[in-house]
């Protein structure tokens, strides 16, 4: 069975500190991805990464940077984690150009 | 800019009843268009998918109805269930020279009564 692993799935952080977010997949997939999720805003890229080292910007990459050392690791990193960054993070991961992206179930950030 | 508009953002059917939620799009260039299903505390997963060569895909109670010349794409569920409840997005998919995203709507969320 495919596993997309957040391993926190609540924080809750103080503005200014920095967040790691970490995801992990067991499919060896090449592709994956980060997401934000807010009512009413939907699903909105973040960042992704084609391959191992590889990063590319998504649609709202300010305030946000990420790491892919490893292909089963893709992880985000808020460099000074601010309160607009209070939030549900959603990573995944695909084949490469297929249309299927299989999601963790979520991390969900309260910056105070 | 919202490539992607969905519609409405929440819905209240009752148990036997159409569920219907709406898509709109801007760029022609999206191949694919997928719908995802979200339950409380769970990440979102693939529901029904279609290509932008046919009109309609059906999956047990769940259709898609895609409209190519009037860039929209629909979802019924028939038959509602309380188990349907849940949020929904729709998606569509950039070309691969553009890099292949997925692009989301805003999410749908629906409750079926009993």
């Amino acid at each position: 069975d495919v596993k997309v692993t957040q391993s926190s799935r609540y924080l809750v952080k103080r503005t200014g500190e920095k967040v790691f977010l970490e995801c992990v997949q067991d499919m060896d997939h090449e592709n994956m991805f980060w997401y934000r999720q807010d009512p009413g805003l939907g699903l909105r890229l973040i960042y992704f990464s084609y391959d191992v080292k590889m990063k590319e910007k998504g649609d709202i990459p300010e305030g946000y940077s990420v790491s892919r050392e490893k292909k089963e690791r893709f992880s985000l990193i808020l460099e000074s984690a601010s309160t607009n960054q209070t939030s549900m993070y959603l990573c995944a991961s695909r084949i490469p150009n297929t249309g299927e992206l299989f999601f963790g179930e979520g991390s969900r950030l309260t910056v105070l | 800019q919202q490539q992607v508009k969905q519609s409405p953002q929440s819905l209240i059917v009752q148990k036997g009843g159409i569920s219907i939620i709406n898509c709109a799009y801007e760029n022609t260039a999206f191949d694919y268009f997928p719908w995802y299903q979200q339950f409380p505390g769970k990440g979102p997963a693939l529901l029904i998918a279609i290509n932008p060569d046919v009109s309609e895909k059906k999956e047990g109670r769940f259709t898609i109805s895609f409209n190519k010349s009037a860039k929209q794409f629909s979802l019924h569920i028939m038959d509602s269930q309380p188990g349907d409840s849940a949020t929904y997005f729709c998606a569509a998919r950039e070309g691969y020279n553009q890099g292949g995203k997925l692009i989301f709507g805003q999410g749908t969320e629906l409750s079926v009564k009993p």
